[in-house]
């Protein structure tokens, strides 16, 4: 298929444990977005590039979450010692929009569903 | 204050009923405006844009007031299959990095027969 391709799937890891989540996004989609979504909650931005560039983090929860896209495309989105708070399912979309903003449409991947336990 | 606001709901509603769901938002300077859908367990996926002069889907219409901060979203002879949460969501604005889209916590729909 051509859409959003997140893994794994399902992740339950241990408090203080280290994870590491995958997001696969269109070809040739130049904006990709990390987005953390509680229970009966809306999607919460943490992350944005464009390209391998993240031009705003302002939305990662603390220090201990990290991501990066290094080429560009495949984006890895790593949380350092679990705790319990954060799980959550994360949430990646790609668009082909750039910056400017507009009205692009951004597709979502089907989410990691971590479980901290 | 969350940014974007929405009906708590839930929705119950009969089929063939109609149905408005509202959202607010809080920077003024925001420059797009989305309703996604979300199934169940599932990843939220673009119902439709908003534009200012209102725009309409089959059965959906999406109303924007910049002046009020408010959108709306209406469903006409709901379908069994309309059940579903809807996501109001603001992109860009003041002090906002332009791609970056701000979610409500949506409102959810159940139609039945």
């Amino acid at each position: 298929g051509a859409g959003v391709s997140q893994s794994p799937r399902y992740k339950v890891a241990k408090r203080g444990q280290d994870v590491a989540l995958r997001c696969d996004p269109i070809s040739g989609h130049v904006s990709l977005f990390w987005y953390q979504q509680a229970l009966g909650q809306g999607p919460e931005f943490l992350t944005y590039f464009q390209n391998e560039a993240q031009l705003d983090k302002s939305g990662l929860p603390s220090d201990r979450f990290f991501a990066e896209r290094p080429e560009g495309s495949v984006s890895t989105l790593k949380i350092q010692r679990t705790q319990q708070e954060d799980s959550a399912v994360y949430l990646c979309a790609s668009s082909l929009a750039l910056a400017s903003g507009g009205n692009t449409e951004a597709f979502f991947g089907q989410g990691t569903r971590l479980t901290v336990v | 204050r969350k940014e974007v606001e929405q009906d708590p709901g839930p929705f119950n509603v009969p089929e063939g009923a109609t149905v408005a769901f509202n959202c607010t938002y809080s920077n003024s300077a925001s420059q797009s405006f989305f309703w996604y859908r979300q199934d169940c367990r599932k990843e939220p996926k673009l119902l439709m844009s908003v534009y200012s002069s209102g725009n309409e889907d089959g059965r959906f219409t999406a109303q924007l007031n910049r002046a009020s901060q408010y959108i709306s979203l209406l469903i006409r002879d709901s379908k069994l299959s309309d059940s579903a949460t809807y996501l109001c969501v603001v992109k860009g604005g003041r002090n906002t990095n332009a791609g970056k889209s701000t979610f409500g916590d949506g409102t959810t729909l159940t139609v039945k027969p």
